[in-house]
């Protein structure tokens, strides 16, 4: 198994400029989440999925839009990037539901610059 | 508002010494607790846990210790390796929240060899 993998791992956009970050699983999980890290700080979450077609905002949205249109994917889009859109990006999955299923399973990361 | 705190940016220890890495929470809901450990250019992989019915998780040199009343739980690694050097993340969850994790800022622990 190939885990959670992201593409792509670097990227610079200029201001307004937009972009798709990939996020595949192959370990047939229902839960995907999308985290970005700031210098300092711990991962914010931005939008999570509990199955294909069901998407909902986590903590820090704004920005940023998500689709799930199969199990395996979970795209992130940014639209119009923004200098305070600059982090790393984390994918991430979990199994399913309850104490037994929070661990969840993180990939590389992309590394956003807008400038 | 930070419900999940790790008030040490880094920790340095020596090679073979306890690395007592710490994490407060303010969520009195909060019923499970996971930690997790991130290399440079890598994702975070997950490290151990424990549900707050228990007080205490071992898992080889890794034990996680939780104290309900006082609201922080600790990761003990002993002994400490160079290779256990890493930024280690707390992170807290309850039903409530459903399956979304609240991380903390993260410490850095430098193991000296």
């Amino acid at each position: 198994n190939a885990g959670v993998t992201q593409t792509p791992k670097f990227r610079i956009l200029k201001i307004g400029q937009s972009m798709t970050l990939q996020c595949t699983q192959d370990m047939n999980h229902n839960y995907m989440y999308w985290y970005r890290q700031d210098p300092g700080m711990g991962l914010k979450l931005i939008y999570y999925s509990v199955g294909a077609g069901i998407t909902d905002k986590g903590e820090v949205p704004n920005g940023y839009n998500v689709s799930r249109s199969t199990t395996e994917d979970f795209p992130l889009r940014l639209e119009l990037a923004a200098p305070s859109q600059t982090s790393v990006y984390f994918c991430a999955s979990s199994y399913g539901f309850g104490q037994d299923y929070y661990e969840q399973y993180f990939g590389p990361g992309t590394r956003l610059t807008v400038t | 508002d930070q419900q999940v705190k790790q008030n040490s940016p880094s920790l340095s220890v020596q090679e073979g010494r306890i690395s007592i890495l710490n994490c407060d929470y303010t969520n009195s809901m909060f019923d499970y607790f996971l930690w997790y450990k991130k290399y440079p250019a890598e994702g975070p992989t997950f490290l151990i846990s424990i549900s707050s019915i228990k007080d205490k998780n071992e898992d080889g040199r890794f034990t996680v210790f939780l104290n309900k009343s006082a609201k922080h739980l600790s990761l003990h690694i002993v002994p400490s390796q160079p290779g256990d050097s890493a930024v280690y993340f707390c992170a807290a969850n309850s039903m409530e929240y459903g399956n979304k994790l609240v991380f903390g800022a993260g410490t850095i622990l430098r193991v000296k060899s």
